[in-house]
């Protein structure tokens, strides 16, 4: 078991342009959680999603940030028309059915915006 | 989200003394209170967690304390080592059951 991928681990975006983050999370585990750090700061949710459904989406910001979990493919966390404000460590986690509470990170995105 | 304060958010200790790391929570509906050592740009590992119907848990030389009255929960290591050096996240389950709500992160340095 790889454990939740994330890719890319390093994106480094202009302001204005978009950042697209991967996640897929570990071996039968149908739970993603997005999550983000900011420097010498705790993890703070985003959102939460099942395969084709967005579960809650409380902590994202309502503009320019969106997420998907498709059938097919890795969760995508959209970032669009970056700002030097969305640098940060994005952390997706992932969790089995019956155990949303036992999350298991990857290593994360760091994004950097000039 | 509800609030997690997690002290001290440094902490030097000799190896082999012991370390205690202490949170409070907010929301009195959390039940979860996971804890995560996060190692420099590497991802955040769990390492122990406990639930409300317990009031301790270990595991060899970590382990957990929870006071459920008092909303507050704390991480205990023993005969500390250079390699437990890294910043220690709390967490609690928001009232939502699954989100997480961190603490801002002990950063611990074990000195040979």
């Amino acid at each position: 078991n790889a454990g939740v991928m994330q890719n890319p681990r390093h994106l480094v975006r202009r302001r204005g342009q978009e950042a697209r983050l991967r996640c897929s999370p570990m071996k039968g585990h149908s739970h993603v959680y997005w999550y983000r750090q900011l420097p010498e700061e705790g993890l703070k949710f985003m959102v939460y999603l099942q395969k084709e459904n967005i579960i809650d989406e409380s902590g994202m910001p309502k503009e320019r940030f969106s997420a998907e979990f498709p059938k097919e493919g890795p969760s995508i966390l959209r970032i669009q028309q970056v700002v030097r404000g969305d640098s940060a460590a994005y952390f997706c986690a992932s969790s089995p059915p019956g155990s949303e509470n036992i999350q298991y990170f990857g290593a994360g995105t760091r994004l950097s915006v000039l | 989200g509800e609030n997690v304060e997690q002290h001290p958010s440094t902490l030097s200790v000799q190896e082999g003394d012991s370390a205690v790391i202490k949170c409070t929570y907010s929301d009195s509906a959390s039940n979860y209170f996971p804890w995560y050592k996060q190692e420099l740009g590497k991802r955040p590992q769990l390492i122990i967690d406990i639930r409300s119907n317990v009031g301790e848990k270990k595991d060899q030389r970590i382990a957990v304390t929870l006071n459920k009255t008092a909303k507050h929960f704390s991480l205990h290591i023993t005969e500390t080592q250079p390699e437990d050096s890294a910043v220690y996240f709390c967490a609690a389950n928001s009232n939502s059951g699954y989100a997480l709500n961190f603490g801002k992160g002990t950063s611990l340095l074990v000195t040979p």
